[in-house]
């Protein structure tokens, strides 16, 4: 069965370090990949998505990913933490276009340190 | 675009009352669904609606809940009766053949 796994529940980075929230998946079949952010009582806003191509993917806000497929793994990265940051990261998962089918982790609660 | 449109943003509901949430979702597109989201089970899918049409309901909790979508640019989600234990956020989303979701603000449930 297709999962998704985000390693920890909270992380804690200081203003102006590296962010780097993990997120692996398993699957049978190419996936297409999404990272979404949800800040205090608002809904997910997509942060950037893989579908084919270019396995570095450019986001909102700074952030990138890389699909890395021998590790299945679609890390999101930003070299320079702002306040701003602070929110909860979803990793989701479906397998093509259209489908209906979206996996999503338990999130990642993002909290930037002055 | 205004993005998906969501109402009420709260409700707060003595148990046993009918409560209805409501969705507009993006202008030309064809998918929508419902979530539900609390501490404990996360982001949980409770129906999804392709071209107005119900495709799968399988994550609807009970017969409690149902869902319509009389047209291509309105949904409703109906809890009755409601319990306490259906108090969450309940989300709106749509989405193109691009495949991603966007989401509306929520509707923040709360059932005494």
């Amino acid at each position: 069965a297709q999962s998704v796994t985000q390693l920890g529940s909270h992380v804690s980075v200081s203003e102006g370090a590296l962010v780097l929230l993990r997120c692996n998946y398993s699957s049978s079949v190419p996936p297409y990949l999404f990272w979404y952010v949800q800040y205090p009582n608002q809904g997910l806003q997509l942060l950037l998505k893989y579908t084919t191509g270019a396995t570095l993917v450019k986001g909102i806000n700074g952030f990138e990913a890389e699909f890395k497929k021998s590790e299945t793994s679609f890390h999101l990265t930003k070299p320079s933490a702002h306040m701003s940051d602070a929110a909860e990261y979803f990793c989701a998962v479906t397998y093509t276009s259209g489908t209906y089918k979206y996996i999503f982790g338990t999130g990642t609660r993002l909290k930037v340190l002055a | 675009d205004a993005g998906v449109i969501q109402s009420p943003r709260h409700e707060v509901t003595e148990m046993g009352q009918e409560v209805t949430l409501r969705c507009k979702p993006i202008s030309g597109h064809n998918s929508l669904f419902w979530y539900r989201q609390t501490m404990m089970r996360g982001l949980e899918l409770l129906i999804y609606f392709n071209n107005n049409v119900p495709i799968d309901d399988s994550g609807m909790p009970e017969d409690r809940f149902s869902a319509k979508m009389p047209n291509a640019s309105f949904s409703t989600l109906k809890i009755q009766p409601s319990e306490p234990r259906d108090s969450a956020v309940y989300f709106c989303a749509s989405s193109s053949v691009t495949g991603e979701l966007f989401f509306g603000e929520g509707s923040r449930l709360t059932v005494l």
